[in-house]
C-alpha cells in the first residue's frame, strides 16, 4: 500500500496561472478531503468528497474546484492562482466519517 | 461553529523533561478528539485519539484525556526525547463539521534539546 500520494511536492506559479494538484489513495477509502496549512492557523478544509461523483465545500473553497470520478483520485484545481493561495496543501482519506484520517505528504505551492 | 485552541509555541524542553501541550475546544455536539504530529517535511500522522468523555488516548508514551467538563484534551509525556521534536496539532470532528471532517488547532511546535 502506498497510502495517500500527492504530486507535485513543490510548485511555483505566477498569478493567474491554473494548475491541478493530484491526490490518490489505494486503500479503497470512500471519504477524501483537501486541507490547506498556513502558519499559526492549523489546517483548514477546502473541499471534501464522500464518494465517487459526490463533492462538497469546506471552510475555504473559493478559488478551488474538485471532482471525484473514481474512488482512488481526488484532484484539486486552482483556476486562477493568487498569492493568497500560497500554502501547503494536504490531501487526506478515511474509511469512516468522524474518524481519524490518513494524510498525504503535502504539496508546497508558491504563487508569485 | 467548532473551534480548537492550542497553546502557542514554540515549546523548548531539555531531553527527559515533562511535556504538556494544552488544547481546549468548542463543539456543537459530542466530538471525537485527536492529536496529530507533523515531523519536518512530512505530512500529518495520527498520534492518539479519544471518542468519548473520560477516554484516555495513548501512544508512544504520549497521553491525553478527554475532559468534557473543562472541554480540554491536553497532551502529556513524562520524558521527552530529541526525536519528539515536531509540530503537534489538536483536532476534533463531529456531525456539525462539513462532511464530519476535522477542525484543527493552530499547532504547537516542540523543540527538544539534548
Amino acid at each position: 500500500n502506498a497510502g495517500v500520494t500527492q504530486t507535485p511536492k513543490f510548485q511555483v506559479l505566477k498569478t493567474g496561472q491554473s494548475m491541478t494538484l493530484q491526490c490518490a489513495q489505494d486503500m479503497n477509502h470512500e471519504y477524501m478531503s483537501w486541507y490547506r496549512q498556513d502558519p499559526g492557523m492549523g489546517l483548514r478544509l477546502i473541499h471534501y468528497s464522500v464518494g465517487a461523483g459526490i463533492t462538497d465545500q469546506g471552510e475555504v473553497p473559493n478559488g478551488y474546484n474538485v471532482s471525484r470520478s473514481t474512488t482512488e483520485d481526488f484532484p484539486l484545481r486552482l483556476l486562477s492562482a493568487a498569492p493568497s493561495q500560497t500554502s501547503v496543501y494536504f490531501c487526506a482519506s478515511t474509511t469512516t466519517l468522524g474518524e481519524w484520517q490518513f494524510f498525504g505528504p503535502g504539496t508546497r505551492l508558491t504563487v508569485l | 461553529g467548532n473551534s480548537v485552541t492550542q497553546m502557542e509555541g514554540p515549546v523548548t524542553l531539555s531531553e527527559e523533561a515533562f511535556l504538556t501541550i494544552n488544547c481546549t475546544y468548542t463543539a456543537t455536539g459530542y466530538p471525537s478528539l485527536f492529536w496529530y504530529v507533523q515531523y519536518p517535511g512530512e505530512g500529518l500522522q495520527l498520534l492518539l485519539k479519544a471518542t468519548k468523555a473520560d477516554d484516555k488516548g495513548s501512544n508512544k508514551g504520549f497521553e491525553a484525556t478527554y475532559r468534557k467538563e473543562t472541554t480540554s484534551f491536553h497532551l502529556e509525556k513524562g520524558s521527552v526525547q530529541v526525536s519528539d521534536s515536531a509540530v503537534y496539532f489538536c483536532a476534533l470532528s463531529d456531525w456539525s463539521n462539513a462532511g464530519n471532517m476535522l477542525t484543527f488547532g493552530g499547532g504547537t511546535r516542540l523543540m527538544v534539546k539534548p
